[in-house]
């Protein structure tokens, strides 16, 4: 089974630039999720999804965080402009998602680094 | 509102010690809970989860938590700890569709 993919794994911007974030979801999952995680942190849940409908993004700073998963698959993340504090680790992760599985275990990919300088 | 503690922020044992990483969550109500670990150099993996029945979770590597509902709390354990445990490790809570993440434990084990 093919895991989340991101991308990219890493990116250097300078502050007021913009930038989009990749995520691909495991086939089949309904639920998908964007968190920040900033170093020494927890991750940070920025949106969630639930196939194209947006569930939660009550911590999503809608001033600068867009996000997007056209069809129920595939999301982009992007910041526009992006500031220093921007620079962390954006994960997405997935899950099934399904009451009726009871199952909300989530599988992450491996991030993307952004750095703002 | 929902909240997760861990109140080990860093963790330093020798090989074959015993671990206990503590987890206190918030929330009142019927939640499921998880521990996520992330080895260097690698993504966040589940190590183990509670949803109902059985307080007392196994998950992969010898790893187990107790689901203790009168304290709020889902500490992990291992009676004994392998240099390869090296790892952060993160309590998480669900209420509903809403999840939650500790701040995570750096546990460092000593060859």
């Amino acid at each position: 089974e093919a895991g989340v993919a991101q991308s990219p794994r890493y990116k250097i911007i300078e502050k007021r630039q913009s930038v989009a974030f990749w995520c691909n979801p495991i086939s089949g999952h309904a639920t998908l999720y964007w968190y920040q995680q900033i170093l020494g942190q927890g991750p940070k849940l920025l949106i969630q999804f639930q196939n194209n409908g947006v569930v939660d993004d009550s911590q999503l700073p809608k001033d600068r965080f867009s996000a997007e998963r056209l069809k129920g698959v595939d999301s982009t993340l992007k910041i526009q402009p992006a500031k220093l504090e921007d620079s962390a680790v954006y994960l997405c992760a997935s899950s099934l998602g399904s009451r009726a599985l009871g199952s909300y275990e989530q599988y992450f990919g491996p991030g993307t680094r952004l750095t703002v300088t | 509102a929902q909240s997760v503690s861990q109140h080990n922020h860093h963790v330093i044992l020798s090989e074959a010690a015993s671990l206990e990483l503590g987890c206190n969550y918030s929330y009142g109500g019927t939640v499921n809970l998880f521990w996520y670990v992330q080895y260097p150099g690698q993504h966040l993996q589940l190590l183990l989860k509670y949803f109902s029945g059985d307080p007392l979770v196994k998950g992969i590597k010898g790893f187990e938590a107790e689901f203790i509902k009168s304290k709020f709390s889902f500490n992990l354990r291992k009676p004994s700890v392998q240099w390869s445990d090296t790892a952060e490790y993160f309590c998480a809570s669900q209420e509903t569709y809403k999840y939650i993440f500790g701040t995570g434990t750096r546990l460092k084990v000593l060859a």
